[in-house]
């Protein structure tokens, strides 16, 4: 099956700088790359997502790079504020099976005021 | 909107004794699933059920057992509990079609055997 390594495990940033989380999956037929946020105490929800046909995307402070030819992507984080502190968990999945997602271990970020 | 909600919240277990937790959404998806959190290790699927009546094995499905006779309801079974399965539980669920694949996670529930 898909494996799915995540770096760093921690990340301390200063607030205004910026961060950057990288994973790397060995399934050449993982498609969809997902990159979930977990505050403590609380489910994982959905930050930003990207597809297999796309290299980039952006959605405001946040962006997600893809390399597929390396088989790995990036989640990049601008302008840190104390409130994106957090865990983040990317995760990787094959187009012949949605319902399988593979997720890394998880970074947990401090980003200090 | 609830959501997703999942009962216990948390509990603590006895080795060996059975123990079903619960899962229920409001948003009639079709897809649902259920993940282990352990330290270090991220969330690694256990079951998942595309559809009312349909389900299949995640990536450590041993020991666990799932049904899902309708669309809302999606119960893990642990049969005899062992102290490897002390660990937080998610359960999520996601439209699964239509190119959406989104997954909306619950609250969890933390089971401690001993």
């Amino acid at each position: 099956g898909e494996n799915v390594e995540q770096h760093p495990s921690t990340l301390s940033v200063q607030e205004g700088d910026s961060a950057v989380i990288k994973c790397t999956y060995s399934d050449s037929a993982s498609n969809y790359f997902p990159w979930y946020k977990q505050e403590l105490g609380k489910g994982p929800q959905l930050i930003i997502d990207i597809r297999s046909n796309v290299g980039e995307k952006k959605d405001q402070r946040i962006a997600v790079t893809l390399n597929k030819t390396a088989k790995h992507f990036s989640l990049h984080i601008t302008e840190t504020q104390p409130e994106d502190s957090a865990v983040y968990f990317c995760a990787a999945t094959p187009g012949y099976n949605f319902n399988k997602f593979y997720f890394g271990s998880g970074t947990k970020l401090n980003v200090k005021p | 909107i609830a959501g997703i909600t999942q009962a216990p919240t948390s509990q603590i277990l006895a080795a060996g004794r059975r123990m079903t937790l619960r899962c229920t959404q409001d948003m009639r998806h079709n897809a649902m699933y259920w993940y282990r959190q352990d330290l270090g290790l991220g969330l690694r699927l256990i079951h998942y059920s595309n559809t009312a009546g349909t389900t299949g094995k995640g990536e450590v499905p041993d020991g666990y057992s799932v049904s899902r006779a309708n669309t809302d309801d999606f119960p893990l079974t642990l049969a005899s509990a062992v102290p490897s399965q002390t660990s937080v539980y998610f359960c999520a669920s996601s439209v699964g079609r239509g190119g959406s694949y989104e997954q909306y996670f619950g609250p969890g529930t933390r089971l401690t055997v001993t």
